[in-house]
């Protein structure tokens, strides 16, 4: 079992759907942080939340550390936002970030 | 340049041969990181650099696996005598003193290595 579970693995959305992705992990950590990857490889840094709720025009990332689960969410999708979300941990037993395996979304016009 | 700068940003080689990666941080970041991805799969942990100190390494780094960070500026992974496993791509991230807990992570564009 892996330390950080992504679910779904795949998401294909119609523009404009509201799109959740979901993010479980079994460690201690001391922040979550939501990438974004596009094809060819380039990551960026969404949000890191150690607690509560972050909005970010539409995007909206809450964590439940009590419950260890994290979820993204995104208003309005549309077509520039198809990429695979990764949700990554930082533990609080060592220095590294481990990462969940990614959704790929795909959001048709 | 604000951002993580890796180089080469593609490279192809025949089995057995060396490769070198080099990887720039953000300017006031002391913190390097170094991390591969396989196709559909997430990023696996490498290395971390703190300054120039390695203060940890995956069991995924083989004894054919090198990576540096002399001047505690930019860092250079090494493969030796390449296996088609090796094919991957490999990220490098750097954050700032306050570390990934507190702050941002910053990728570099990430260098795709194929073994033929």
């Amino acid at each position: 079992k892996n330390e950080v579970e992504q679910s779904p693995q795949n998401l294909t959305a119609q523009e404009g759907e509201f799109i959740t992705i979901n993010c479980s992990y079994s460690v201690g950590i001391s922040a979550l942080h939501w990438l974004q990857q596009h094809p060819g490889g380039g990551i960026v840094s969404l949000f890191m939340l150690s607690s509560g709720k972050k909005k970010h025009g539409r995007l909206i990332a809450t964590i439940n550390i009590q419950e260890k689960h994290s979820s993204l969410h995104i208003t309005a999708s549309h077509p520039r936002d198809s990429a695979v979300y990764i949700c990554a941990v930082f533990e609080t037993s060592g220095s590294r970030l481990t990462f969940g395996e990614g959704t790929q979304l795909t959001v048709n016009p | 340049d604000t951002g993580v700068s890796q180089n080469p940003r593609h490279k192809i080689t025949k089995r057995g041969q060396n490769v070198t990666f080099r990887c720039d941080p953000i300017s006031e970041h002391n913190r390097l990181y170094w991390y591969r991805q396989t196709l559909g799969q997430g990023p696996e942990f490498l290395t971390y650099f703190q300054n120039e100190a390695q203060l940890e390494k995956s069991r995924l780094l083989s004894d054919r696996f090198s990576a540096e960070r002399p001047k505690g500026s930019f860092s250079t992974l090494e493969i030796q005598r390449t296996e088609q496993g090796d094919s991957a791509m490999y990220l490098c991230a750097s954050s700032s003193p306050a570390g990934p807990s507190t702050g941002e992570l910053f990728f570099g564009e990430g260098s795709r290595l194929t073994v033929l």
